[in-house]
């Protein structure tokens, strides 16, 4: 079966850092998500994206972050400056068209000291 | 949004059918209903959605009421694997540009008991 792969599956960073996180969306998927989960809480939206721009973004999805399709397969989330309340887990998620569901990746396990 | 209400925590026996409860009584007419869930701090899970009519797939059925103020979930014989927080949810009406966030809520979180 197709899975979304996130890569690294933990990353460590320190505050003020940059950091990418990486997604491999399923081959044949049209719109790309992002959401994070901080420990103990709720499943978080941040972003969508389609036909190569954000359609949504939450309030969370800041100036700090950003998205990219670079190359047509990887979709990544860069946060500038990392601080502290950044440490969640991150979830990127497709999807082949409206009204399907989504699949979501392992995540991305981001810890900021 | 539209907003769903489901219990915190439910035990079910292993191999038992596990019937979980949702109640969205201010869906309105184009949105579907998706559960998903989510196995300890892994990516949510797609199970299945459905609109007004009942639906069946390999994981689980979904059952709509008439009004489609409420749904139930069945997983028809429950394993230890089933263990896990399922997320009703009901597509964001306010969403633009079709993006069809998601909006979890807390779920219920299933207990299946050897």
């Amino acid at each position: 079966e197709p899975e979304v792969t996130q890569t690294p599956s933990h990353q460590v960073t320190q505050m003020g850092q940059e950091v990418i996180l990486r997604c491999v969306p399923i081959s044949n998927h049209l719109y790309f998500y992002w959401y994070r989960q901080i420990l103990g809480q709720k499943v978080e939206f941040l972003v969508s994206f389609y036909n190569n721009e954000i359609s949504e973004k939450s309030e969370i999805f800041d100036d700090q972050f950003s998205v990219e399709r670079p190359d047509g397969s990887n979709f990544t989330l860069k946060i500038r400056s990392t601080k502290l309340e950044d440490s969640a887990m991150y979830f990127c998620a497709s999807r082949r068209t409206l009204g399907y569901g989504y699949t979501f990746g392992s995540g991305t396990r981001l810890t900021v000291v | 949004d539209a907003k769903t209400t489901q219990p915190t925590s439910m035990d079910c026996a292993e191999g038992r059918a596990a019937n979980l409860p949702c109640n969205h009584s201010t869906i309105s007419g184009n949105e579907y209903v998706y559960w998903y869930r989510q196995i300890h701090s892994q990516g949510p899970q797609y199970i299945i959605h459905g609109l007004k009519n009942n639906e069946t797939n390999e994981m689980a059925s979904l059952i709509i009421t008439e009004d489609r103020k409420s749904s139930t979930l069945i997983l028809p014989h429950a394993t230890l694997r089933d263990t896990a927080v399922y997320y009703c949810i009901v597509r964001d009406p306010e969403t633009q540009g079709g993006s069809e966030k998601l909006v979890f809520g807390k779920g219920t979180k299933l207990t299946v008991n050897p």
